[in-house]
């Protein structure tokens, strides 16, 4: 399967745990966007990187979140210390490059449940 | 600021034709796109227009006016399965998307 992958696809942190999404883009692509959605709601733009760039994180809360795309492996969205909050689905896209960032592919997202 | 609106929900029966409206308030505009979320799953691109005009994709077209700051998905020959949430987004200088809060559609037999 060559679509974009996300793992873990359920995950359920105590308040004050770290949690780690991953994101790996489709083959080929090289940039990575990430979002938040919460119930009956939009999608909001957390942030946009390339390999070992981050591009804009204009939509990302300015502590406990954090994001990179190493050169190699997957990218990683990473919330410390979670409130309850935080708890929403995160949605992972790629897009093969900037010029064609209006047609984006979105992974199954990650279910993030803080308690 | 940037804004979004389209509206909240939308009903329909099988084989009937809807359109669904997306008005945006936004700077460095470069196109409107679309997309499909069933159930909370993965959104699906469906259509992007950066010219006024129509875009065809068989069951679906998009439109754009870019003087009105306007545009709609047209759905045609809807079946049950195009039951979903439709978002529109703005391509804004090869940045991210930003997204309406969706419009639920209901189709029913």
């Amino acid at each position: 399967n060559a679509g974009v992958m996300q793992n873990p696809r359920h995950l359920v942190r105590r308040r004050g745990q770290e949690a780690r999404l991953r994101c790996s883009p489709m083959k080929g692509h090289s940039h990575v966007y990430w979002y938040r959605q919460l119930p009956e709601e939009g999608l909001k733009f957390m942030v946009y990187l390339q390999k070992e760039n981050i591009i804009d994180e204009s939509g990302m809360p300015k502590e406990r979140f954090s994001a990179e795309f190493p050169k190699e492996g997957p990218s990683i969205l990473r919330i410390q210390q979670v409130v309850r909050g935080d708890s929403a689905a995160y949605f992972c896209a790629s897009s093969m490059d900037r010029d064609r960032a209006y047609e984006q592919y979105f992974g199954p997202g990650t279910r993030l449940t803080v308690t | 600021g940037q804004s979004l609106e389209q509206p909240s929900e939308v009903t329909a029966v099988e084989g009937a034709i809807v359109q669904i409206n997306c008005t945006y308030q936004t700077s460095g505009f470069y196109g409107l796109s679309w997309y499909q979320q069933h159930d909370g799953g993965a959104p699906t691109f469906l259509s992007y227009n950066a010219l006024d005009g129509l875009e065809e994709t068989g069951r679906f077209s998009s439109f754009l006016s870019r003087s009105d700051s306007y545009g709609y998905l047209l759905l045609q020959e809807l079946q049950m399965k195009d039951s979903a949430s439709y978002f529109c987004a703005v391509n804004q200088a090869g940045t991210a998307l930003i997204f309406g809060k969706g419009t639920t559609l209901s189709v029913s037999s």
